[in-house]
């Protein structure tokens, strides 16, 4: 079975541009995370959604936002990126995102800022 | 919200020495998870373990979470064992969302 899968791999965007990443969960699971790790640091919590709906959101300015699809997919956009948005971004999967549950991450979205 | 703390922020060990990785939170858990980010990103799940003890191979985890730490022993390392650990949880209100410590970065010398 594949694990969580996110796309692209690697990104290069200027300042002031929109960017989007996308996320499949693991087949079967249907809460998605999002998470920015700055180097050096631990990852931080961004949104998590469930069927569709928003369940948590993080400290980070309305410039960020997601959605979650029927097929449980999930898309990450940045508006009007700034330098420090160039981080590795992960998502995260569980099965119903209750807090008891266990995360299983991809291999992230390297996004660089120029 | 809840603290989280890993100590040390740094271990140079050398092949087949054995190490202890130190993991404080500040608050009740109901979600404790170890993981290993390899050069390459990916967060591996080691152990889920909000309470008790677990082993997996050379690695095992024990979380008292009445006193609040865990810890992560790795045995016998190797240097694909190289990488940082993070300790991560989520407090016993609210949604899943994890909360990180600053990791442990372990280098195994040859």
């Amino acid at each position: 079975d594949a694990g969580v899968t996110q796309s692209p791999t690697h990104l290069i965007k200027t300042r002031g541009q929109h960017v989007t990443l996308r996320c499949s969960p693991i087949s079967g699971h249907k809460s998605v995370s999002w998470y920015q790790q700055v180097l050096g640091q631990g990852p931080q919590f961004i949104f998590q959604y469930y069927e569709k709906e928003e369940r948590g959101r993080g400290n980070f300015p309305d410039r960020f936002s997601a959605r979650q699809f029927p097929n449980y997919s999930s898309e990450l956009n940045v508006n009007a990126l700034l330098l420090g948005d160039s981080a590795l971004y992960l998502c995260a999967s569980s099965f119903s995102g209750q807090v008891n549950e266990k995360l299983f991450f991809g291999s992230g979205t390297q996004l660089s800022v120029l | 919200g809840i603290q989280v703390e890993q100590s040390p922020p740094d271990l140079i060990l050398q092949e087949g020495a054995n190490s202890t990785l130190r993991c404080n939170f500040s608050d009740s858990v109901n979600n404790l998870q170890w993981f290993h980010q390899n050069p390459w990103g990916q967060l591996i799940n080691l152990f889920y373990i909000p309470s008790g003890t677990k082993q997996n191979g050379r690695l095992s985890a024990t979380t008292v979470a009445t006193e609040r730490y865990s810890l992560l022993y790795i045995s016998s390392s190797q240097t694909t064992d190289s990488g940082v650990y993070f300790c991560a949880v989520a407090s016993n209100f609210g949604n899943e969302k994890l909360t990180f410590g600053t990791g442990t970065r372990l280098t195994i010398i040859p």
